[in-house]
């Protein structure tokens, strides 16, 4: 098992790119998540999916877009990246809901100019 | 939304002394996981608590969960380099996403 992967793990935009972040994972996990980490703030959740086709907003999520088509995949896009989400971006999964051990990937440090 | 704050923020400590880190709630939380993050990795899940008073341990971690449900400790016994991170803890209430706490960053010195 690769468990859950991120490509790219870095990037660099410019103001007003768009770009999406992948995330895919091969445990057969239902649950699936997008976070941000930023220095001092912890992570903050942005959006979330608890199954394929059902995603929801989760702590900050404006300025990103989601969708789940299916089980393994739950990529997230920007839609028009601005300084201040310059930051680093994971995703995790797990089996069901929040009630279990959540899997993070490695990571994508995005800068965005 | 639900707020969890942990402190300290930053702990540098001598090799072989002892490290706590605290996270309080101001609303009962259903459960609370702690997470350890290495530098420039990712968070990894060390432990999940469910039950009022609960304390778990492994090795030389100890894991509580408060009487009320509204907040946890993690005390690691005379440190090691090896314990070097930022752990965090992650509340989850009546909502099911998970809120995590700022971080404490451990510096163990040599």
């Amino acid at each position: 098992n690769a468990g859950v992967t991120q490509t790219p793990k870095f990037q660099v935009l410019k103001t007003g790119q768009s770009m999406t972040l992948q995330c895919a994972q091969d445990m057969n996990h239902e649950y699936m998540s997008w976070y941000r980490q930023d220095p001092g703030m912890g992570l903050r959740l942005i959006h979330y999916s608890v199954g394929a086709g059902i995603t929801d907003q989760g702590e900050v999520p404006n300025g990103y877009n989601v969708s789940r088509s299916t089980t393994e995949d739950f990529p997230l896009r920007l839609l028009s990246a601005a300084p201040s989400q310059t930051s680093v971006y994971f995703c995790a999964s797990s089996p069901v809901t929040t009630d279990n051990e959540q899997f993070f990937g490695p990571g994508t440090r995005l800068t965005v100019l | 939304g639900q707020q969890v704050m942990q402190i300290p923020q930053y702990q540098h400590v001598q090799e072989g002394e002892d490290f706590t880190t605290y996270c309080n709630s101001s609303t009962t939380l259903s459960n609370i996981q702690w997470y350890k993050q290495r530098p420039g990795g990712h968070p990894v899940f060390l432990i999940q608590l469910v039950k009022s008073g609960e304390v778990k341990k492994q090795k030389r971690l100890t894991f509580q969960f408060g009487e009320a449900k509204k907040n946890s400790s993690l005390h690691i016994t005379a440190t090691q380099t090896t314990d070097v991170g930022t752990y965090f803890c992650a509340a989850r209430g009546s909502a099911r996403q998970l809120t995590f706490g700022s971080g404490t960053q451990l510096t163990v010195l040599p």
